[in-house]
């Protein structure tokens, strides 16, 4: 189906683990982002991405790796989990930067 | 400062009332400006964007004034179905390539 698409939408792991959240999109966007949202935080960019291999750090990337070698996929791996990236996470993107974003449906990442 | 402030609310208001909620935001040089609306546990959805000539989608107005930093959201003849929390959202100017900031949300409930 064309849209975007997260996996897994649940996620429990253990402190250290390394632990990968996909993301997937159908329409060709230049644009990809990775958000997570915490409550009293609301959303927050982790990393952003305006083309494949071109990927630039957002507000609160520590801790987070990203790729993008093919334009629909966009990839955000947490190298080795604590438990305050506990959160859920939104992938979204956008056919140009100045237009609304199309999220995901969120990854909801439970780090034990 | 942050970015973008709103007022967390809640709002909580009867059927067929009409509700306004106000956003500032602090870079003089953003761009492009929208309203997502997110239901409980989803992911944040493109209500509508918001131009400096104001805007209106049925029920819905945006306005912005770019002098005062401020944009704002009313809602006419409020329905149940408009419980949700509203995200002002913000593009930073110059070489942000669309990122997009959020607000912290606005929760409004509508009662019967």
């Amino acid at each position: 189906d064309a849209g975007i698409t997260q996996s897994p939408r649940y996620k429990i792991t253990e402190t250290g683990r390394q632990v990968t959240l996909m993301c997937h999109q159908t329409w060709s966007h230049s644009y990809m982002f990775w958000y997570r949202q915490d409550l009293g935080h609301g959303l927050r960019l982790i990393y952003y991405s305006a083309a494949a291999d071109i990927t630039d750090k957002g507000e609160v990337p520590d801790g987070y790796v990203v790729s993008r070698s093919k334009t629909e996929n966009f990839p955000l791996t947490l190298e080795s989990a604590t438990r305050s990236q506990t959160s859920v996470y939104f992938c979204a993107s956008s056919t140009s930067g100045q237009m609304g974003y199309t999220f995901g449906s969120g990854t909801r990442l439970t780090v034990v | 400062r942050k970015e973008v402030e709103q007022d967390p609310g809640p709002f909580n208001v009867p059927e067929g009332a009409t509700v306004a909620f106000n956003c500032t935001y602090s870079n003089s040089a953003s761009q492009s400006f929208f309203w997502y609306r997110q239901d409980c546990r989803k992911e944040p959805k493109l209500l509508m964007s918001v131009y400096s000539s104001g805007n209106e989608d049925g029920r819905f107005t945006a306005q912005l004034n770019r002098a005062s930093q401020y944009i704002s959201l009313l809602i006419r003849d409020s329905k149940l179905s408009d419980s949700a929390t509203y995200l002002c959202v913000v593009t930073p100017g110059g070489t942000s390539y669309g990122k997009l900031t959020f607000g912290q949300g606005t929760i409004l409930t509508v009662h019967p």
